[in-house]
């Protein structure tokens, strides 16, 4: 989708509850998506990934969902912690694009004890 | 793991002048680099895409000729910001993808450009 938007929608979670964070996509083209986690002054950090004959994939504390029919991504963090807290971002990319990602708007997770 | 690295990882300069910020794989070879530009609280979007070898591919709107890209080995890609204006003020990062894993990339920390 576009990146569009002065702020960036904000997930406020307690400590020890599970987060989800959503994203749409708007290329029906995209087959692979990922999800990065952005520090404050720091580059992304690759999280998880999953490609688009896969519906679920589980990590370690993380899941990534995938409805190519709505076109909608989720990630869920399991037992959220303070270290969470930072910008998460959802990138697509389709096979034919020499590894282009485009990125989505991004969600501030802010872990509250 | 891969690893990418950026210099600077800041910058001050005055208007007019011109910045080059470097981005190397440490540990891997990378014949595709990207470049992406970030303003506060927005996502980051791609400017251009570097090929060793070859010409950058910019994205639309964005001008090469202000935004000088060149990728002379396997391992660095640099991005020349010329005669740098306020508005050029950002957090530049690129991200490099593995000859061996074509699918995964690697991002640098960012370099945060401030022109006066």
């Amino acid at each position: 989708g576009e990146n569009v938007g002065l702020h960036l929608p904000t997930l406020s979670v307690q400590e020890g509850d599970n987060s989800i964070i959503n994203c749409a996509y708007s290329n029906s083209a995209s087959d692979y998506f990922i999800w990065y986690k952005q520090e404050s002054g720091k580059g992304p950090q690759f999280i998880i990934d999953i490609r688009s004959n896969m519906d679920k994939r589980q990590g370690q504390r993380v899941t990534v969902l995938l409805n190519k029919t709505v076109k909608h991504l989720s990630l869920q963090i399991a037992a959220t912690q303070p270290g969470d807290s930072a910008v998460y971002f959802c990138a697509e990319s389709e096979t034919d694009s020499w590894g282009k990602l485009q990125f989505g708007a991004g969600t501030q997770v802010v872990v509250t004890p | 793991g891969a690893v990418v690295s950026q210099h600077p990882s800041w910058v001050i300069c005055k208007s007019g002048t011109s910045v080059k910020i470097e981005c190397r794989s440490l540990d891997f070879q990378a014949t595709t680099m990207f470049w992406y530009r970030q303003f506060p609280k927005q996502s980051l979007m791609l400017m251009a895409t570097s090929n060793e070898g070859s010409k950058a591919t910019y994205e639309q709107g964005v001008e090469k000729d202000k935004f000088l890209i060149n990728h002379a080995s396997l391992t660095l890609s640099t991005l020349t910001v010329t005669s740098a204006h306020p508005e050029d003020s950002s957090f530049y990062i690129c991200s490099a993808r593995d000859v061996r894993d074509q699918e995964t990339q690697y991002f640098g920390p960012g370099t945060r450009l401030l022109v006066l």
